[in-house]
């Protein structure tokens, strides 16, 4: 089973502030199919990256995802107040596909 | 654009299997993996697993002996199946169209 590790847990920032999230897995995803996912509580994630480094619809290009093989990044280049959540990765290229832990994206 | 709504009892008792629907509007199940994840309050998500258009499933190593993905002939509901529930299978379940398309979640709780 492929673990993904996110880091940090927390991530305490100002508004207008720059993001970046890892998510490191412990081996190599397969074409590097590793996606990011946006959670507000009670909310069911929203899709932000897919194929590692791929915005989804809709999504901000503030938003940028980078990486390949087991080390994977999520850059939000500057922080609006609807970005502090809880962010995900996924793999979904090796079986059986894996989640990070998470990390909170929090005002600080 | 596909949507998906999860159905199904909110309350399940210990040792009773725990049965959902997916439901499937502004498309139909003829592509893509259809998933079921879940997340116990205030946890993170847990892959349970998927099948494919074409009938192929793929299970959690560690759910595997209890769960049941399968397709409705009509093809625009799926369900999964999860035997012999414990309190650590309280979680909010999500269905799921590969990465992009999520129900709203629906929260079933294991308790007598």
């Amino acid at each position: 089973e492929t673990v993904l590790t996110q880091s940090p847990g927390t991530l305490s920032l100002s508004p207008g502030e720059r993001a970046t999230l890892s998510c490191r897995a412990s081996q190599s995803v397969s074409g590097s199919n590793l996606a990011w996912y946006q959670q507000k509580a009670g909310q069911a994630p929203r899709l932000l990256i897919f194929g590692a480094s791929s915005r989804a619809t809709g999504i901000p290009d503030r938003f940028s995802g980078s990486g390949s093989g087991t080390d994977f990044t999520l850059t939000i280049s500057r922080l609006e107040p609807e970005d502090f959540a809880v962010y995900h990765c996924q793999q979904y290229g090796n079986s059986p596909w894996t989640f990070g832990q998470g990390t909170k994206v929090e005002i600080k | 654009q596909v949507q998906l709504q999860e159905s199904g009892p909110g309350l399940v008792k210990p040792s009773e299997t725990l049965s959902l629907i997916c439901t499937v509007s502004g498309g139909s199940i003829n592509s893509h993996y259809w998933s079921w994840i879940r997340q116990p309050p205030g946890k993170g998500l847990e892959w349970i697993g998927y099948i494919h258009y074409s009938g192929n499933t793929n299970y959690n190593p560690s759910l595997r002996s209890r769960v049941t993905i399968s397709v409705d002939s009509s093809r625009i509901q799926f369900s999964l199946k999860l035997t012999s529930v414990t309190a650590a299978d309280t979680a909010v379940y999500y269905c799921a169209r590969g990465t992009a398309a999520w129900g709203q979640g629906t929260l079933v709780t294991v308790s007598s």
